[in-house]
């Protein structure tokens, strides 16, 4: 698989419930990012989780990193309609001080809450 | 709240031509950078630039493209012969620095007809 890979490909919930998507990448990494995408929208940060991390929360999202497993999770609580767009995780390589921010993405997954 | 602005919107071109899409960084950023994706497709990174030059450029970032810093605050991607291939939207992001969060634009959509 390739760096950045998210499951579910697609998710589909009705409002109230929980969604739990899920990254796994294969380099190690500086840091992990959770960007949500509107459909043919820009793309809008949701949290930032460090390597020496392990959980962060800010609002209804909750992010954890595993780096053992190099994997990390976005868990949107009492979701709603409005939360309906594309998640995607991008990691931020440890490239031994040459790394120069850049962001690799995984596929995303498509979140459909249903009201 | 600062934001990276991207213009224009959308943009038509035909097959040969050159085009430039602009964008405007958040001021205190020092990084700036180019991304793409392809309709339905995952966002690929293109080229990074620091400190006035290009600091890591993907496989995508071929001799067809080039990015510039005219002044303070612009940023430019330009594609000098679009292939339909070109065709995607593209972001601009920027950073205060590495390891910190990187704020996106809206994007432009080139279409190459």
């Amino acid at each position: 698989s390739q760096q950045g890979e998210e499951d579910p490909q697609a998710l589909s919930i009705q409002e109230g419930e929980n969604a739990t998507m899920n990254c796994s990448y294969k380099t190690s990494i500086n840091n992990l990012q959770w960007y949500r995408q509107n459909s043919g929208r820009g793309l809008v940060h949701l949290i930032l989780i460090r390597s020496n991390e392990r959980e962060k929360h800010s609002g209804r999202l909750r992010v954890t990193l595993d780096t053992s497993k190099k994997s990390s999770s976005l868990l949107i609580t009492a979701s709603r309609a409005a939360d309906t767009a594309s998640y995607f995780c991008a990691t931020d390589p440890n490239a031994g001080g040459t790394s120069y921010g850049k962001l690799t993405f995984g596929q995303g997954t498509i979140l459909t809450v249903h009201p | 709240e600062p934001e990276v602005t991207q213009t224009p919107s959308h943009q038509v071109t035909q097959m040969g031509q050159e085009v430039i899409l602009r964008c405007v960084p958040i001021s205190n950023h020092l990084y700036f950078y180019w991304y793409r994706q392809i309709l339905g497709q995952k966002v690929e990174f293109l080229v990074s630039f620091y400190n006035n030059e290009i600091s890591e450029k993907s496989e995508i970032f071929d001799d067809q493209f080039s990015v510039e810093r005219p002044d303070g605050s612009n940023f430019t991607l330009k594609i000098r012969s679009t292939k339909l291939e070109d065709s995607a939207m593209y972001f601009c992001a920027s950073n205060w620095g590495t390891g910190g969060e990187a704020f996106f634009g809206q994007g432009t959509r080139l279409t190459v007809v």
